[in-house]
């Protein structure tokens, strides 16, 4: 069975540009949630998305943003790029929003702002 | 505010040296705790979900286990190829409190066991 696939794999942009990251879930996951991991840190909350709706939102700035497909696959898009949000992007994908769901993530997006 | 903390930040063990993990937490409304295993450059490998106080769970030279305030990862005779960053998670409810998406990891403790 596939995992969730992430893509690019890597990927460097200049200060100021804009980038999209694209996410596929396990097939029958409704849930996609978005992870920034900067080196030596554990990831960061970014958003979660389940039917195509936003059910949770971190401390992030505007400049981010995402939306989930019908097919329940995703897009994480971060505008006016800052060298700071240079860090790995990980998705995760997850049945539902329950209390009992397990979160099953990504090889994630190395992102490099110069 | 809700803290999740893994000691130690690094570890070194010898093949076949066992040691534990920690990872404690400062919640409310715990929901879920979950460990991780990543290597360089990957994503996070799901290894076990712990849902209330006292349970337990084994995977190969692997043991996890949980109290109201903190979790263990219990390494057994570890080889080699255990040598990776394992990470704690913190599941919470998002708010509005209807659904339960949002993980909040520790930092991670690093791992490497020598042959």
């Amino acid at each position: 069975d596939a995992g969730v696939t992430q893509s690019p794999t890597h990927l460097i942009k200049t200060r100021g540009q804009h980038v999209t990251l694209r996410c596929s879930p396990i097939s029958g996951h409704k849930s996609v949630s978005w992870y920034q991991q900067v080196l030596g840190q554990g990831p960061q909350f970014i958003f979660q998305y389940y039917e195509k709706e936003e059910r949770g939102r971190g401390n992030f700035p505007d400049r981010f943003s995402a939306r989930q497909f019908p097919n329940y696959s995703s897009e994480l898009n971060v505008n006016a790029l800052l060298l700071g949000d240079s860090a790995l992007y990980l998705c995760a994908s997850s049945f539902g929003t329950g209390t009992y769901t397990e979160a099953f993530f990504g090889q994630g997006t190395r992102l490099t702002v110069v | 505010e809700d803290q999740v903390t893994q000691s130690p930040e690094a570890l070194r063990l010898q093949e076949g040296e066992s040691s534990s993990l920690n990872c404690s937490y400062t919640v409310s409304g715990l929901r879920g705790l979950f460990w991780y295993r990543q290597d360089p450059g990957k994503g996070p490998e799901f290894l076990f979900t712990l849902y209330s106080a006292g349970e337990e769970k084994e995977k190969e030279r692997l043991k996890a286990t949980l109290t109201k305030k903190e979790s263990f990862l219990h390494i057994t005779a570890p080889k080699p190829e255990d040598s990776a960053t394992y990470l704690c998670a913190v599941q919470f409810p998002n708010a509005g409190g209807t659904s339960y998406g949002k993980l909040t990891f520790g930092q991670g403790t690093i791992l490497t066991v020598h042959p």
